[in-house]
């Protein structure tokens, strides 16, 4: 069965740093999406994306943050500057086109120092 | 915005029992609700979906219902099993922008089955 891959699954940074979190949706997908979750706290979403554009981000989604689908596979999510309230759990998410449920991947968790 | 309201927090049944979980929403236009299960060290993993044309549906041991005119929706689980235990979340997607279909979860029900 086709699932949503996500790498690493564990990365520690210094405050500051920019990472990029990588996604590989499945392959028939059109959106994808980027969420996080802070630890014990609910999922929130991040953005979506169609036909490599932005379609809505939300108020978390800042300057320091971009996605790029950079080939026809991998779809990412870039923190420029790093901050401690950064650290959390994201969670990559696609689905087909028309009415569809979302498919999310097993996350990276992302610590900040 | 769409708010998702989740109850209870956690959620203790004996094996075999049955459990239910509820959620609100607050936009009505919101017209998709899936429930999602989440076990340790996992991503989130779709169970069981529902769209706002339907009032009620069902899959073996798990069953979803929708009250539109309430805006609440509940999961329902039947004869639980040790492997039910997990973190439960609800969600809506709000009327928003064409196609996007952002998802809005609830607070999230650790479900506990007790052998």
């Amino acid at each position: 069965e086709p699932e949503v891959t996500q790498t690493p699954s564990h990365q520690v940074t210094q405050m500051g740093q920019e990472v990029i979190l990588r996604c590989v949706p499945i392959s028939n997908h059109l959106y994808f999406y980027w969420y996080r979750q802070i630890l014990g706290q609910k999922v929130e979403f991040l953005v979506s994306f169609y036909n490599n554009e932005i379609s809505e981000k939300s108020e978390i989604f800042d300057d320091q943050f971009s996605v790029e689908r950079p080939d026809g596979s991998n779809f990412t999510l870039k923190i420029r500057s790093t901050k401690l309230e950064d650290s959390a759990m994201y969670f990559c998410a696609s689905r087909t086109g028309g009415p569809s449920a979302q498919f999310f991947g097993p996350g990276t968790r992302l610590t900040v120092l | 915005g769409e708010n998702v309201e989740q109850h209870p927090s956690t959620l203790s049944v004996q094996e075999g029992d049955s459990a239910v979980i509820k959620c609100t929403y607050s936009d009505s236009a919101s017209n998709y609700f899936p429930w999602y299960k989440q076990e340790l060290g996992k991503g989130p993993q779709l169970i069981i979906d529902i769209r706002s044309n339907v009032g009620e549906k069902k899959d073996q041991r798990i069953a979803v219902t929708l009250n539109k005119t309430a805006k609440h929706f509940s999961l329902h689980i039947t004869e639980t099993q040790p492997e039910d235990s997990a973190v439960y979340f609800c969600a809506a997607t709000p009327l928003g922008i064409q196609g996007a279909q952002k998802l809005v979860f609830g607070q999230g029900t650790r479900l506990t089955i007790n052998p």
